[in-house]
């Protein structure tokens, strides 16, 4: 079973909508969590952490939920420049793999 | 935030030949360094994860005699694909963290074609 598993879409949406992504992993043992972005053929850029309690940045909200071992992105207000794959991370805590998600394919029409 | 250099950007060698590259954490030590390939579309996969002061731990399925992993120093970190093959070909990106639960900063990607 894979660690880290993400539908990896795509989604198309219109400017101005909100989407929201989904992420579970396997690995109770998994301690911390993030959100990266990846623009086409470039390396992936932190996007945000993810705290128990959910923390929100803008227009970005994150959310985990340990006990289904999940961890969610929503972007409201969607604008063309938010066209990206998204992908989440887990970390171990024992070995301290920093594991990916397949990631999310988001484009944002006009 | 922190910067992780990655050289070379691009490579192309011949079949049989064996390839390094560098990943430099410029402005942090890092106390643990990963590798990851990533093939067209699809998601970057963890290679190996190499923590201070012990050898490197390579994720199933990777040849550890093929793919060698250097972590000469907190600063350093190298990757050696050896005697390359045409299905080696693929974007190969290191990442670095200073420590546990923290997050990790990513090299720019070096693109390798076996020819």
């Amino acid at each position: 079973r894979k660690e880290v598993e993400q539908d990896p879409g795509p989604f198309n949406v219109p400017e101005g909508a909100t989407v929201a992504f989904n992420c579970t992993y396997s690995n109770s043992a998994s301690q911390s969590f993030f959100w990266y972005r990846q623009d086409c053929r470039k390396e992936p850029k932190l996007l945000m952490s993810v705290y128990s309690s959910g923390n929100e940045d803008g227009r970005f909200t994150a959310q985990l939920n340990r006990a289904s071992q999940y961890i969610s992105l929503l972007i409201r207000d969607s604008k063309l420049s938010d066209s990206a794959t998204y992908l989440c991370v887990v970390n171990r805590n024992t070995g301290n793999q920093f594991y990916f998600g397949t990631g999310t394919s988001l484009t944002v029409i006009p | 935030g922190a910067v992780v250099s990655q050289h070379p950007s691009w490579v192309i060698c011949k079949s049989g030949t064996s390839v390094k590259i560098e990943c430099r954490s410029l402005d942090f030590q890092a106390t643990t360094m990963f590798w990851y390939r990533q093939f067209p579309k699809q998601s970057l996969m963890l290679m190996a994860t190499s923590n201070e002061g012990s050898k490197a731990t390579y994720e199933q399925g990777v040849e550890k005699d093929k793919f060698l992993i250097n972590h000469a120093s907190l600063t350093l970190s190298t990757l050696t694909v050896t005697s390359a093959h045409p299905e080696d070909s693929s974007f190969y990106i290191c990442s670095a963290k200073t420590g546990r639960n923290t997050e990790a900063f990513f090299g720019q990607g070096t693109r390798l074609t076996v020819v």
